[in-house]
């Protein structure tokens, strides 16, 4: 079946430095979408990727899904304290989630 | 506006009991998908719902079972329970289907003893 891996699995930061986190999929998606999970909270949606290559920005974030749609980003910049948790992205919609990411920001 | 609500909050159980997780949308929406997620991994697609039929199973094995009702409400059961079904239960509904934004609600959390 699919596999959708995420690296890291874990990132501590100072915070004020930036983060990444890649998404690789075994197979082509047709969209990608990021979800942000904060500790003892549910995922909450943060953005749907469809188009290859496409890049979109929200305020620090910014996402990229690759040319051949089997990979996917998300970058932020200059960390904050509120940035902490677990970042998700989920192939085919919603049926595959990746493993995840978990962003510690240090004070 | 009401988000996704789930009951139970948390829920103990033992081996070999049956279960039922509800699940109410969001107003509106007609796709409910269910979650299975255990402590420090993603979530893990168990089914999806849109208009009361199944559009969608993940890997699980046939002591899962959902259905949804006609006002779109959900239930997911789980029969003879194990040990490893300890989890967080999350429910997701969407306006349409799989291709547009999920709504989680706080989820069920399981302990099977």
């Amino acid at each position: 079946g699919q596999q959708v891996m995420q690296i890291p699995q874990y990132q501590h930061v100072q915070e004020g430095e930036d983060f990444t986190t890649y998404c690789n999929s075994s197979t082509t998606l047709s969209n990608i979408q990021w979800y942000k999970q904060r500790p003892g909270g549910h995922p909450v949606f943060l953005i749907q990727l469809v188009k290859s290559g496409e890049v979109k920005k929200q305020k620090r974030l910014t996402f990229q899904f690759g040319e051949a749609k089997k990979n996917s980003s998300l970058h932020i910049t200059a960390t904050q304290t509120t940035d902490v948790g677990t970042y998700f992205c989920a192939g085919r919609s919603q049926f595959y989630f990746g493993t995840g990411t978990s962003l510690t920001v240090i004070p | 506006d009401a988000g996704v609500t789930q009951s139970p909050t948390h829920l103990i159980k033992t081996r070999g009991q049956h279960v039922t997780l509800r699940c109410s949308p969001i107003s509106g929406h007609k796709s409910v998908s269910w979650y299975q997620q255990v402590l420090g991994q993603g979530p893990q697609f168990i089914f999806q719902y849109y208009e009361k039929e199944e559009r969608g199973r993940g890997n699980f094995p046939d002591r899962f079972s959902a259905r949804q009702f006609p006002n779109y409400s959900s239930e997911l059961n789980v029969n003879a329970l194990l040990l490893g079904d300890s989890a967080l239960y999350l429910c997701a509904s969407s306006l349409q289907g799989m291709n547009t934004e999920a709504f989680f609600g706080q989820g069920t959390r399981l302990t099977v003893v």
